[in-house]
């Protein structure tokens, strides 16, 4: 079965810093999606990316897709306290039903 | 246009009662999934249901179950609480006919089994 690992686990960031997130699959993605979570809330959908070399940008946030479609990054410029949350990654599970599988997310603290 | 809602949003319940989780996806969309997330992990998918029927089911026991009404809107059933069913229970909505499946999620209910 699939499984995405994410790293780092955790990230304090001095406001105005860059910082990345990597998610990293065992199997060749096929749909892969960045999601935001407040602590303890819903998930909010930042990004999705399917085709190998994919970048797309949203505000601040960056994400990339590499060629061989096993790793994405999400790339924060200048931070903001607003970013502070946790990021999941997540990718297709079946193509049969309409099922991600998730990282266990990055932890993300602004540090004013 | 409202996003998707679910109720209720905090619920207590003790070892080996019953519990309903209800959800409305967006307006539009058919395809409902739920995903549990036990604290410091990732959601795990439990359902997915389109056009009332299942679509996909992931590793979890007989005791939960769901449905999906013709309104689109979807129920989680858990019986038999255990300690460990303890988590946030997330609800998705998406519209696989457009041919993109973005899932769209829900606030959650947060579902304490003491």
């Amino acid at each position: 079965s699939q499984e995405l690992e994410q790293s780092p686990q955790s990230l304090i960031v001095q406001e105005g810093k860059n910082l990345t997130i990597n998610c990293t699959s065992s199997k060749t993605l096929y749909g892969l999606y960045w999601y935001k979570q407040k602590y303890g809330e819903g998930l909010i959908f930042l990004m999705m990316l399917q085709k190998g070399g994919e970048e797309k940008s949203h505000e601040k946030i960056t994400a990339k897709l590499d060629e061989k479609k096993q790793q994405s990054s999400l790339h924060i410029t200048a931070s903001q306290p607003s970013h502070a949350g946790i990021y999941l990654c997540g990718a297709d599970g079946d193509s049969s039903a309409s099922k991600i599988i998730f990282g266990s997310g990055t932890r993300l603290s602004i540090r004013p | 246009d409202a996003g998707v809602t679910q109720s209720p949003t905090h619920l207590i319940k003790t070892r080996g009662q019953h519990v309903t989780l209800r959800c409305s996806p967006i307006s539009g969309h058919k395809s409902v999934s739920w995903y549990q997330q036990v604290l410091g992990q990732g959601p795990q998918f439990i359902f997915q249901y389109y056009e009332k029927e299942e679509r996909g089911r992931g590793n979890f026991p007989d005791r939960f179950s769901a449905r999906q009404f013709p309104n689109y809107s979807s129920e989680l059933n858990v019986n038999a609480l255990l300690l460990g069913d303890s988590a946030l229970y997330l609800c998705a909505s998406s519209r696989p006919d457009r041919g993109t499946d973005t899932q769209y999620f829900g606030p959650g209910t947060r579902l304490t089994v003491l």
